[in-house]
């Protein structure tokens, strides 16, 4: 029992790049979540998704996109990487509600140059 | 609009003092409250949680919190700290109708001096 595994673990891109964070959970979670953690910001929510196939805005969306066909795995891409989107993502799931407690995946560091 | 605040945002203890984090929140129906910590270079780890009953729930590591609902608060408490507990704090908050909305804090670093 894995949990909730990301991939890549570190990535440097310049900008313009794009690219794809991978978020795979095994607790057969119906919600799955992407965050970005900034110094002094905690955790911003972006996308979240309430079940396969469904997706939906957080609170900072702009320049991301995300995709869940399948249940275990939530994509988030960025299409044009920009040096604001340099940071910490985590990607979390859940059973939803009511109670939502969070489990969080190990992060990714990105860097955009 | 919904909000959490941390107000410590950074602290600053020797060993086996007390702790108390402070967490506030603003939302008017009933919620389900979370404490994570982040360890250094670790991912966010749940310390403990409040669902209902007793306001007083207590966590791993000696952690404990309490629920004060009619000051919309939910501190978070140690006897005696450790240099281990060095870590970054979140409060965290959710509505209890809708999982969707998920609302951190902005977090308080704890250093610990041995």
């Amino acid at each position: 029992n894995a949990g909730v595994t990301q991939t890549p673990k570190f990535r440097v891109l310049k900008t313009g790049q794009s690219m794809t964070l991978l978020c795979a959970q095994d607790m057969n979670h119906e919600y799955m979540y992407w965050y970005r953690q900034d110094p002094g910001m905690g955790l911003r929510l972006i996308h979240y998704s309430v079940g396969e196939g469904t997706t939906a805005k957080g609170e900072v969306p702009d320049g991301y996109n995300v995709s869940r066909l399948k249940k275990q795995n939530f994509l988030l891409g960025l299409e044009s990487a920009a040096p604001s989107q340099t940071s910490v993502y985590f990607c979390a799931s859940s059973l939803g509600t009511p109670y939502n407690e969070q489990f969080f995946g190990p992060g990714t560091r990105l860097t955009v140059l | 609009a919904q909000s959490v605040s941390q107000h410590n945002h950074h602290v600053i203890l020797s060993e086996a003092a007390s702790l108390e984090l402070g967490c506030n929140y603003s939302y008017g129906g009933t919620v389900n409250l979370f404490w994570y910590v982040q360890y250094p270079g670790q991912h966010l780890q749940l310390l403990l949680k409040y669902f209902s009953g007793d306001p007083l729930v207590k966590g791993i590591k000696g952690f404990e919190a309490e629920f004060i609902k009619s000051k919309f608060s939910f501190n978070l408490r140690k006897p005696s700290v450790q240099w281990s507990d060095t870590a970054e704090y979140f409060c965290a908050v959710t509505p209890y109708s809708s999982a969707s909305k998920i609302i951190f804090g902005s977090g308080t670093r704890l250093s610990i001096r041995p």
